[in-house]
């Protein structure tokens, strides 16, 4: 069956500018999570959805980052005011059910902001 | 707060020989994740380890865990080139924030002839 998707798999924008990143998750999965990969660097939590509850926002850096999953599907993680730090490959994943399921990692979208 | 640290970051590895990465971790977890990314591409699962001794094998690579060490090890063997990828291991809390895993930097791995 299809994997994580996400879109756009690139995205240049400039510094200022709101960026919209989708993630569509594995059929069935109700778990969806985002993490950012700098360069360089290992994976950083960023929000979690599971089903209908409250996501955990914990994770997300600024208050300049939202998520939203609409439906218990399709998520979108908005940047407003993009800042050159925010370049980065943000991954989506998504799980089957419980948090101890094995989370699937869907390609990425790699934001470059000049 | 969860940390974990691989070792080595990079490994250059000849082809045939065995090599170990290593993966501490700094809390209590029973959890434990293997991940392989190849460049440009997205994490691929490659093992879950669920229990103190648990073992998992597949092809050339074998993952095991001891959680009273909090250490875990991705054992590779006769190194082949198409093993060359960056391994990441992630863990997971005990307690109601399991879902939330903690990477490591992860190694990456080149297989030379």
């Amino acid at each position: 069956g299809a994997g994580v998707s996400q879109s756009p798999s690139n995205k240049v924008t400039e510094k200022g500018k709101d960026v919209e990143l989708r993630c569509d998750p594995i059929s069935g999965h109700t778990a969806l999570y985002w993490y950012r990969q700098s360069l360089g660097q290992g994976l950083e939590f960023l929000i979690y959805f599971q089903g209908n509850s409250a996501p955990d926002k914990s994770g997300l850096p600024s208050d300049r980052f939202s998520a939203e999953r609409t439906g218990g599907s399709v998520s979108t993680l908005t940047i407003q005011r993009t800042q050159q730090e925010d370049s980065a490959v943000y991954l989506c994943a998504s799980s089957a059910g419980g948090p101890t399921d094995t989370q699937y990692f869907g390609p990425g979208t790699r934001l470059t902001v000049l | 707060e969860l940390k974990v640290e691989q070792n080595p970051l990079f490994l250059s590895m000849q082809e045939g020989k065995n090599y170990t990465i290593y993966c501490n971790y700094s809390t209590t977890s029973d959890r434990l994740y293997w991940y392989r990314q190849d460049p440009g591409k997205s994490l691929e699962s490659l093992f879950v380890l669920l229990s103190n001794g648990a073992v998992k094998q597949e092809g050339r690579l074998m993952a095991s865990l001891d959680t009273k060490a909090r250490l875990s090890t991705l054992h590779i063997t006769a190194a082949v080139h198409d093993l060359s990828a960056t391994y990441f291991c992630a863990v997971a809390p005990r307690g109601s924030n399991d879902y939330k895993l903690s990477f490591g930097a992860g190694t990456t791995v080149t297989v030379r002839a």
